[in-house]
């Protein structure tokens, strides 16, 4: 089945440092890939759609100038915490979703659990 | 606004038994319905899809149901193992939006050996 990775898998940062967090399509192309957040024994959150060439979508209460989001290639997302800050430790999860697959599935990577001291 | 229910949040049942997970959605205007599992710490493993024209779908021990009317699905495990054990997610897709997932809060699945 497709293929999506997240690098790294686990950060620790001191507050204030920025951290980035790449999602990647290994054996497809992504027109669309999405952000999501997960607190411990909570669901998940969008955060941002990311669509190549264009500027991403925010939900609402996500600070767009704090996550900075890029896709720059229709296989790879970024994602970046600017000047992070305890709050912000969490559980990233990216997804993809395969451009030219007939149905509408969303390959899931495997997450990047950010820890800010 | 979409929201997604699931029913119980933990559950722990001994090997072998066969079980029902619950997830209810408000919006029935639905393009489709996931069911995840996500291990400690991993991400999200596609389990079952059902579109929304569909009532059923099967995956080995696997069986979900779709009732778009009445705004449930269920996801059915048979002779559970304790390597089933993991967090359960549903998922809707909006119709009509950007395909974007609301998910459910998950069922914590224990089988105890």
């Amino acid at each position: 089945g497709a293929v999506v990775s997240q690098h790294p898998s686990r950060v620790i940062c001191k507050s204030g440092t920025s951290v980035k967090i790449e999602c990647r399509s290994l054996d497809f192309q992504a027109t669309t890939m999405f952000w999501y957040r997960q607190f411990p024994k909570k669901s998940l959150m969008l955060m941002a759609t990311s669509n190549e060439g264009s500027k991403a979508t925010y939900e609402q209460g996500v600070e767009k100038d704090k996550f900075l989001i890029n896709h720059a290639s229709l296989t790879l997302s970024t994602l970046t915490v600017t000047s992070a800050h305890p709050e912000d430790s969490s559980f990233y999860i990216c997804s993809a979703r395969d451009a030219l697959a007939v149905q509408e599935t969303q390959y899931f990577g495997p997450g990047t659990r950010l820890l800010v001291l | 606004k979409q929201e997604v229910t699931q029913i119980p949040a933990a559950l722990s049942v001994p090997e072998g038994e066969n079980l029902v997970l619950n997830c209810s959605f408000t919006d029935s205007a639905i393009y489709n319905l996931q069911w995840f599992r996500q291990d400690p710490g991993k991400g999200l493993t596609s389990l079952l899809l059902i579109q929304s024209s569909q009532r059923e779908q099967t995956s080995g021990r696997l069986n979900a149901s779709l009732d778009k009317s009445s705004g449930r699905s269920t996801l059915y495990i048979a002779a559970s193992q304790p390597g089933d054990s993991a967090t359960y997610l549903c998922a809707v897709n909006l119709s009509g939006s950007a395909r974007q997932l609301t998910f459910g809060s998950g069922t914590q699945l224990t089988v105890l050996p």
